[in-house]
């Protein structure tokens, strides 16, 4: 069955400095996505970054970039010089390619506390 | 008006009430999505629609009716709720609804049953 599993309940990090956020999963499944969502206390949740399990390249964008360690699977965000914005709930989560059908599952996510 | 949108913002309602959530994406996208996020529990998929058929119902209680009347808005409506019901209800949508794509949220509706 898939699983999401994000260990650090809450991380904090200093103002400028790079925070990694850990995530693991478990499938069986050859084909799937990760993806990383930023939830702020507003609650929206903002879609920030994809990996696919094809993906030779870790993903980037701007400050956000995904570790992807498929032997490991895990799919790690590392947030590069830390704003105070930055400060919000971050998910994990996981979708399946070929039977997990439209299911995306998500981990129990990691807040962020990020200090001036 | 970009990307999901979602009314209300706040809503409260007693146990005997009928409410609906509403949600509109203006992305173009297929696949639309209902999610409840309760305190201390993971992102809960309740339904999803792709091409307005619903390919998904996570075992939710029938006093949640989705409905899903176009490809570019979909409702949710609530009657004789229980207090436990209480929560976050999110909205997304993505372009096709297949393994990879992307999904992208409104802003939600936080729902308190009285």
């Amino acid at each position: 069955a898939q699983k999401i599993t994000q260990t650090q309940p809450g991380m904090f990090v200093q103002e400028k400095e790079a925070v990694t956020l850990d995530c693991t999963y478990d499938t069986s499944d050859q084909s799937y996505g990760l993806f990383w969502y930023k939830q702020p206390s507003s609650g929206e949740m903002i879609f920030l970054i994809y990996q696919g399990s094809y993906d030779e390249q870790n993903a980037t964008e701007g400050r956000y970039s995904l570790n992807f360690q498929k032997a490991r699977k895990s799919a790690n965000l590392v947030i590069s010089a830390s704003q105070l914005g930055d400060s919000a709930m971050y998910f994990c989560a996981m979708r399946e390619g070929g039977t997990g059908g439209f299911k995306t599952i998500f981990g129990a996510g990691t807040r962020l506390f990020v200090k001036a | 008006e970009t990307g999901v949108t979602q009314t209300p913002r706040h809503l409260v309602m007693g146990m005997t009430n009928k409410k609906s959530l509403k949600c509109e994406q203006h992305l173009g996208h297929n696949a639309m999505y209902w999610y409840k996020q309760s305190a201390k529990k993971p992102l809960e998929l309740m339904f999803v629609y792709n091409f307005k058929e619903q390919t998904e119902n996570n075992s939710v209680p029938s006093r949640f009716s989705p409905e899903c009347p176009n490809s570019s808005h979909l409702f949710l409506h609530l009657h004789t709720l229980q207090p436990e019901d209480s929560a976050l209800y999110l909205c997304a949508s993505s372009p096709e609804g297949s393994g990879t794509d992307t999904q992208y949220f409104g802003p939600g509706t936080r729902l308190t049953v009285l």
